[in-house]
């Protein structure tokens, strides 16, 4: 079946440092690709999210691309803030008729000042 | 996109008791999506609930657990029932309402702790 899977926590930064989260996923088809955050005690917000090869998602300051080639989805940040420490969650919808979401395992990101 | 109303935000209760989530939806959604977040975890599929027809459960959940009911095509409740202290969670309703532009929204949540 569908999978994702994304690069182990936590993960510790300072302030203005290069972040790269991973995620790989295995499904058939074309599936569309997000990114979603959690700050803490808060609900999920989409991040970005891609929905074909090669398109690539970009707000605040993230972003991700769409590998086929390589099944990946990579989030990427030039320069993170003390504001982006949450919980960053990969997921995937499939192609075809199942409509729900599929989720990594979520990477606990910690920015430090 | 849409907008969803979740409640409760949260509560604790007693095991062995039965507590019902709501969530109501700013907009017509012809799908509604159930997971459960269990502490330190992703979300895991509960059941996707369709109006008119019974709710599809996913493997590793059942009927008698988590019954679910769909009135409408704006709201939806999530009952958890006989609670045991592994029940605790944070359980969020979902919806793909635009999601090909705005992605799936979610509830806030309802954080249960059986005690």
């Amino acid at each position: 079946g569908d999978s994702v899977t994304q690069m182990e926590g936590p993960v510790t930064l300072s302030e203005e440092a290069f972040l790269t989260i991973n995620c790989t996923y295995t499904a058939t088809g074309y599936p569309s690709l997000f990114w979603y955050v959690q700050y803490p005690g808060e609900g999920l917000q989409l991040l970005l999210k891609a929905t074909k090869a090669d398109d690539k998602g970009s707000n605040k300051g993230f972003e991700a691309t769409y590998r086929k080639e390589t099944t990946s989805f990579h989030l990427e940040k030039g320069s993170v803030q003390v504001s982006d420490s949450a919980v960053y969650f990969c997921a995937l919808r499939a192609s075809g008729s199942a409509r729900q979401l599929t989720f990594g395992s979520g990477t606990q990101l910690t920015v430090l000042p | 996109s849409a907008v969803i109303s979740q409640k409760p935000s949260r509560d604790i209760c007693q095991r062995g008791t039965s507590l019902t989530i709501q969530c109501q939806v700013d907009s017509q959604v012809t799908m509604m999506f159930w997971y459960r977040q269990q502490p330190g975890q992703s979300l895991t599929l509960i059941a996707t609930a369709n109006q008119g027809s019974e709710a599809t459960y996913e493997s590793g959940f059942v009927i008698d657990k988590f019954p679910i009911s769909r009135p409408n095509l704006t709201f939806s409740t999530l009952t958890v029932s006989n609670m045991s202290p592994e029940d605790s969670s944070i359980y969020l309703c979902s919806v793909e309402k635009g999601a090909e532009r705005y992605g799936y929204t979610f509830g806030s949540g309802t954080r249960l702790t059986v005690v």
